[in-house]
């Protein structure tokens, strides 16, 4: 089963740009669609955003300006940005795999294995 | 966007009572929705897809999920000792959101 590790600062500075790599194995990059959610200290889940191992994208519209997601298969890593940092972005990072049920009549997506994920902490 | 809310946001209960969550889409949101179960200080779990699909190694005899457009259920027969724990639903119909989380612990 595909295994997936966080990794990168765990402090920014306000207005600085966030920075987080996920290292994937147990299979290549090249398979899958690749997620990154979040969740800031005792709240909810909120999702970022999304990768297709083309480099295809689909971002939360509220982080959208400030986000980018990218892919490296030589690698086998997938990669977050996040802009313009505030202290609201004081969170746990979690990246992870989707998974996709086309049997039905439609396609339906869903947040398959996650890593442990990454705390990252936005202070001066 | 769509917002999801669950009810209740906390409750208690013992082991061996069933219990049922329910989350509430802002719009119709046909069966795009999944059920995950998160303990502290770990990442969610996958429980539940597509509103009623039990992933792989979630016993079904525990855990079911049902519903459709606005209104959806999540059931936990028989509660164990490692259910206690925060469930949250989300929905992929567009731009995927989360429900605010139910805690359940042991009452």
């Amino acid at each position: 089963q595909v295994q997936l590790q966080e990794s990168g600062p765990g402090l920014v500075k306000p207005s600085e740009t966030l920075s987080l790599t996920c290292t994937v194995s147990g299979d290549a990059i090249s398979t899958y669609f690749w997620s990154w959610i979040r969740q800031p200290p005792g709240k909810g889940l909120e999702w970022i955003g999304y990768i297709y191992y083309s480099g295809s994208t689909n971002y939360n519209p509220s982080l959208k300006s400030r986000v980018t997601i990218s892919v490296d298969t030589s690698k086998n890593q997938f990669s977050l940005k996040l802009s313009s940092v505030t202290a609201a972005d004081t969170a746990v990072y979690y990246c992870a795999s989707l998974g996709v049920d086309t049997t039905m009549d439609s396609y339906y997506y869903y947040i398959d294995v996650w890593g442990k994920g990454t705390t990252v902490t936005v202070s001066s | 966007d769509i917002q999801m809310t669950q009810s209740p946001s906390s409750l208690s209960a013992s082991v061996g009572d069933r219990v049922t969550i329910i989350c509430r889409a802002s719009q119709n949101i046909s069966r795009f929705l999944n059920w995950y179960q998160q303990k502290p200080g770990k990442a969610p779990k996958l429980l539940i897809y597509a509103t009623s699909r039990l992933q792989s190694g979630v016993p079904p005899s525990r855990f079911s999920g049902s519903g459709s457009g606005t209104d959806f259920t999540l059931t936990v027969n028989s509660l164990q000792p490692e259910d206690f724990a925060t469930y949250y639903c989300q929905q992929t119909y567009t731009t995927w959101t989360f429900g605010q989380g139910t805690k359940v612990d042991i009452k």
